[in-house]
């Protein structure tokens, strides 16, 4: 079956900007993750989501920072007010049930100039 | 806090020979899970392998095995018969335990770079 899809694989902002950020998890997958690499350095964990429920967003940097998962499936990062500091990768991970294996989609490669 | 360290920025192999990229962790929990995932520079991370703090067995998997020695918290990964293909970024993580109210996330390392050389 088809792995953790992200969209777009790049994206270019100007600071200031509000970006959005998709996942698409593998499908039955009911847990579901955000990180954010930056350059050199391993993920980090920003938020966590069991089916539609948020349960843990201690990871998310600023209330700029805001992640959805609505009908438990597809999730978005939406970044408010982009800053440079905000250029990283943000990696979506999936796994079928919490604790459970997490694979990972390509990324997105954020950019704010 | 649980902590990852990969003290190797960069490792070289020959092509055929056989590698070991070091990991430590620091965790005061009884269970927990350790993995390795390889990020090679089309940025995407694949899973390697994985060992539970309770497992008696070093997990392998074809030609990834992981020499974990619980007592000295180590978690190193052994890639034998090194291919030109296995160059990459190679990262640990650790998952906390799975009790009630965990998130399970991961906590990574900052990544071994290999060089497989012909």
């Amino acid at each position: 079956g088809a792995g953790v899809s992200q969209s777009p694989r790049y994206k270019v902002a100007k600071r200031g900007q509000d970006v959005a950020l998709r996942c698409d998890p593998i499908s039955g997958h009911v847990s579901l993750f955000w990180y954010q690499q930056a350059l050199g350095q391993g993920p980090e964990f920003l938020t966590y989501f069991q089916n539609e429920a948020q349960l843990d967003k201690s990871g998310l940097p600023s209330d700029r920072f805001f992640a959805e998962r609505p009908e438990g499936s597809v999730s978005t990062l939406k970044i408010q007010r982009t800053q440079q500091e905000d250029s990283a990768v943000y990696l979506c991970a999936s796994s079928w049930d919490r604790g459970e294996t997490q694979y990972f989609g390509p990324g997105t490669r954020l950019l704010v100039l | 806090a649980q902590k990852i360290t990969q003290t190797q920025p960069g490792m070289f192999v020959q092509e055929k020979e056989a590698v070991t990229l070091d990991c430590t962790y620091d965790t005061s929990d009884q269970s927990y899970g350790l993995f390795w995932y390889k990020q090679p520079s089309s940025g995407e991370m694949i899973f390697l392998i994985y060992q539970g703090s309770y497992d008696e067995q070093n997990a392998t998997e074809g030609r990834y095995s992981l020499n974990f020695q619980k007592a000295r918290k180590s978690a190193n990964l052994v890639i034998s018969a090194s291919q030109l293909g296995d160059s990459a970024m190679y990262f640990c993580a650790m998952r906390e335990g799975n009790y009630g109210g965990a998130t399970n996330k991961l906590i990574f390392g900052t990544g071994t770079l290999l060089a497989v050389q012909p």
